[in-house]
Parts: structure tokens; sequence; C-alpha cells
């Protein structure tokens, strides 16, 4: 089953208004991935963050891998409609070996509603 | 250049019988990993091939396998359908440099089984 916490799990917001979603876990990622998914299509990837405490950006999305490697949260500002959707946060487990290859574990996402 | 394709997009099948999806990956990837996506479970990961040899698998029951073939596109079956087999399965292709792996994901194919 999963291991990560994703909150919040729903949001709804006025359009314009900043969003703010994070993922905790009691393992160590090497990896935090930030995805978006819109309904019957799969996740289209937002944001990659490869070391901790590193602190990026893509347009209006600002995402940061925690100190700890155990967290990772997602800002979205300015929001607008298109913005609708499923995010969730991924994580790359840590160490090498046959349990880490390919795999992600996924947050449960946070549905995001925006009001125009 | 042209991301995940996964064919076929759509399929309805009765218990019982098997089933077989496709993944072609971006062009230079050679890692696909599998994964299986419902409303109750959310995104579990199923298995992942590279140079044509699976490297890491779930835990999902042998009725599911897979294959990669020499050009990195991959196949999964799934044998003897069950109705919670119906699920949105998503095939993500990336560059196996090192565990730093970013996965691409395709549309998916969405199995209903009836």
């Amino acid at each position: 089953g999963q291991q990560l916490n994703q909150s919040p799990q729903s949001m709804f917001i006025q359009e314009g208004e900043d969003v703010s979603m994070n993922c905790t876990s009691s393992s160590i990622f090497n990896t935090w991935l930030w995805y978006k998914q819109d309904p019957g299509e799969g996740p289209v990837l937002l944001i990659a963050l490869y070391k901790a405490g590193e602190l990026t950006s893509n347009g209006r999305l600002t995402a940061q891998f925690g100190i700890t490697r155990k967290d990772s949260f997602l800002n979205i500002s300015a929001s607008i409609p298109s913005d609708v959707g499923i995010y969730f946060c991924a994580g790359q487990p840590h160490g090498a070996g046959g349990t880490s290859y390919g795999k992600l574990t996924f947050g449960q996402g946070t549905i995001l509603t925006v009001h125009p | 250049k042209a991301g995940v394709t996964q064919t076929p997009r759509y399929l309805i099948k009765t218990r019982g019988q098997q089933v077989t999806l496709s993944c072609s990956p971006i062009s230079g990837h050679r890692s696909v990993s599998w994964y299986q996506q419902t409303p109750g479970q959310g995104l579990q990961f199923l298995f992942e091939y590279f140079s044509e040899t699976q490297r890491n698998k779930g835990n999902f029951p042998g009725r599911f396998s897979g294959r990669q073939f020499s050009n990195s596109r991959s196949e999964m079956n799934v044998s003897t359908l069950e109705l919670g087999d119906s699920a949105l399965y998503l095939c993500a292709s990336s560059l196996p440099w090192d565990l730093q792996e970013t996965q691409y994901f395709g549309p998916g194919t969405r199995l209903l089984v009836l």
C-alpha cells in the first residue's frame, strides 16, 4: 500500500488564490515528483526534485524537497480555472537494489477545484 | 519528442478472459514501469522492466505479468480477469541512469471487466 500522506485531500478555492499542499513519509526518498492528473488521462509531470532542501519553480508552481528527505510541498500561486485536477506527490525510495528500481510511491492525491 | 503511448485506450472484457496492454516509451527511454490506478487503492506499482528484464515487482498476483522487447516497448498481460481488475493501467518510461528516475506517464488504458 501507499506510504505517503498527502494533504489536504481536497481544496475549493477562488480563482486568484494561492494553493499549498504537502506530502510526508516515514521513509526517506531519493526523489520527489509532483504530478497533475486530469480525468481519464495519465499523470503529467509538473516538478522533479532530486536534492534535500532543493526549491524549484515552474511558472506559477513552486516545490521543495524537505531537508529530512521525508517531506515535500507544492505551492500554486494565483490559481486559474485550468489548475483544476488531481495533484499527486510521488517518491522514489532511497537506497540501491531491486526494490527501488522503477517504483514510485504515490500520495493519495489532492483534488483541486477552482471557482471562477 | 513524442510522449509515452499506450494502446488500446479503452477495453471491455468479461471475467475469466485475458488481456494484453501495450506501451511504447519515449524515444531513448529504456526503463518502463507499470501501475494500476483504482479509486480505492490509488496508484500501485506493478513491475518495472529494463533491457528486457524485470528488475522489480509489486505485490500483485501472478496473473499479472509483463515483458519488454529489444526496442524497449513493453506489454503487460492479465490472465483470468476478475471484476476487481477494472482499473486505469498506466505505463511510465524513464532514463535509467541512476536511481533518480523521473518517470513520464502515458494516457493509460481503461479496463472494464464485466
